[in-house]
């Protein structure tokens, strides 16, 4: 069981917006640690998307963005396009882990 | 740009030691970086392991933390994880990644492609 939760799956037609959510607690993202987003297609490395809550690395379209607020964060889709159909996961960092790096289960984002 | 390349055996026996290396391209091993190693089981999510810096500080995931141990070689511009006493629970993929932030906010923009291994008699 992951330390922070999200959906397993979410879906959208394109053009469409999505969100994926990422659940936390006190000691993570309710701490106001920053929050991160990686994408990773099908049999690739992850992907760095969104970094410190709500920054785009270059080259990040800005169909992309992300939001933290009380225990949870997420990440925005819009203008939803076929490439996107990808896995898609948080990252945070746990006080109560000894200081340990966590990651959301991951969700699965299918273009309709 | 700095670039990663995980090698190492790809099949390993239960109760035996994961070893594998991270090349370091494009940059130095002992910049201003953390070096991270996450895997990643078939079909599953990612887990972080652990980092480290290249003067030998580092962090490890408690889960792991009394088998792990990673290291940096500075003449070969590299970085290393060791996994004692695998299962098949440690079947795998691994990545290696570059680590950037504050402490409790690291983040990793550059990833290797990633290595699968097995753990199997």
């Amino acid at each position: 069981q992951s330390v922070l939760t999200q959906p397993p799956s979410v879906s959208g037609a394109p053009g469409q917006r999505v969100t994926i959510s990422c659940s936390g607690s006190g000691s993570n993202i309710g701490a106001g640690y920053d929050v991160h987003w990686y994408q990773q297609l099908p049999g690739r490395a992850p992907k760095l998307l969104i970094y410190n809550d709500d920054n785009r690395p270059s080259g990040v379209p800005d169909r992309f963005s992300g939001s933290s607020s009380g225990t949870s964060a997420s990440l925005a889709i819009s203008g939803l396009q076929a490439e996107d159909e990808a896995d898609y996961f948080c990252q945070s960092f746990d006080s109560n882990l000894s200081g340990s790096r966590v990651f959301g289960g991951g969700t699965k984002l299918t273009v309709l | 740009q700095v670039q990663l390349q995980e090698s190492g055996p790809r099949l390993v026996k239960p109760s035996g030691t994961l070893s594998l290396t991270c090349a370091v391209s494009g940059g130095s091993v002992s910049s201003t970086n953390w070096w991270t190693w996450v895997r990643q089981p078939p079909g599953t999510g990612l887990e972080w392991i652990g980092e480290i810096y290249h003067s030998a500080g580092t962090n490890y995931n408690p889960s792991l933390k009394s088998r792990v141990t990673m290291s940096v070689d500075k003449s070969k511009n590299q970085f290393s994880l060791n996994l004692n006493s695998v299962t098949a629970a440690d079947t795998a993929i691994y990545f290696c990644a570059r680590a950037v932030g504050r402490p409790s906010g690291r983040y990793f923009p550059v990833w290797g492609q990633g290595i699968l291994v097995t753990v199997s008699s």
